[in-house]
């Protein structure tokens, strides 16, 4: 069965660190570029970063530069996203996604992560 | 990277046919092809609906269908059913590799 589960999120105090991981099983892995995007609660969506196949390529969204970093490795068919100096407002639902045609094809069920003190 | 600019709300009766804009700039909606379109029902995982601004993924809907006229683009919901009552969201490619959603609109049907 092709799928995307999340792990890792949870509590963390502002300034905090915290690595979410996104297991991929039923597809060739290494052949795909792959997102993240949040929702904060009652929120909208939110394009979060993009990694390309051979993790060559790494995008941000400018709310989170120089604090996330996208990485994968394709071995153990696995995406994660490092998350540091985490605030407040990075509280949110986050998804690990499977891009087709430029688009969020493939959606796994989310982790929460929720920074306060 | 600002939100593309989408209606909070729109409403329609079962049958009828509503249009959801999804205004960005040329950065972004205007200078790609690359707008999708997704379905989200409360507490669920957001489902794609439309990819390359008019692609159906297989098992979609035929009565949901895309567009694109310049900065804008759009989602058309026909035959209005009450499943359709939902949150939806458009999403761009946005140059150097990244994306941009919507800011979401809720579907209510009468």
């Amino acid at each position: 069965e092709v799928q995307l589960v999340e792990s890792g999120g949870g509590l963390v105090q502002p300034g905090g660190s915290l690595r979410l991981s996104c297991a991929a099983s039923g597809f060739i892995f290494s052949t795909y570029w792959m997102h993240w995007v949040r929702q904060g609660p009652g929120k909208g969506l939110v394009w979060v970063s993009r990694i390309n196949g051979d993790g060559s390529i790494q995008a941000y969204a400018d709310s989170v530069k120089g604090r996330f970093t996208i990485a994968r490795d394709n071995a153990k068919n696995t995406l994660y996203l490092q998350m540091d100096s985490l605030r407040a407002e990075d509280t949110a639902v986050y998804y690990c996604v499977r891009e087709y045609d430029s688009s969020c094809a493939l959606w796994g069920q989310g982790t929460l992560v929720t920074v306060s003190s | 990277q600002s939100a593309l600019t989408q209606p909070a709300s729109v409403s329609g009766s079962p049958g009828q046919s509503i249009t959801i804009s999804c205004t960005g700039t040329s950065s972004d909606v205007g200078g790609y092809s690359h707008v999708s379109w997704y379905q989200q029902h409360p507490g669920k995982v957001p489902k794609l609906l439309i990819y390359e601004g008019n692609q159906r993924p297989s098992g979609v809907s035929y009565r949901f269908s895309g567009s694109k006229s310049g900065n804008t683009a759009s989602l058309t919901i026909s035959g209005l059913q009450a499943e359709d009552e939902a949150d939806y969201y458009c999403c761009s490619y946005a140059g150097s590799h990244t994306f941009v959603f919507g800011t979401g609109t809720k579907v209510t049907v009468l």
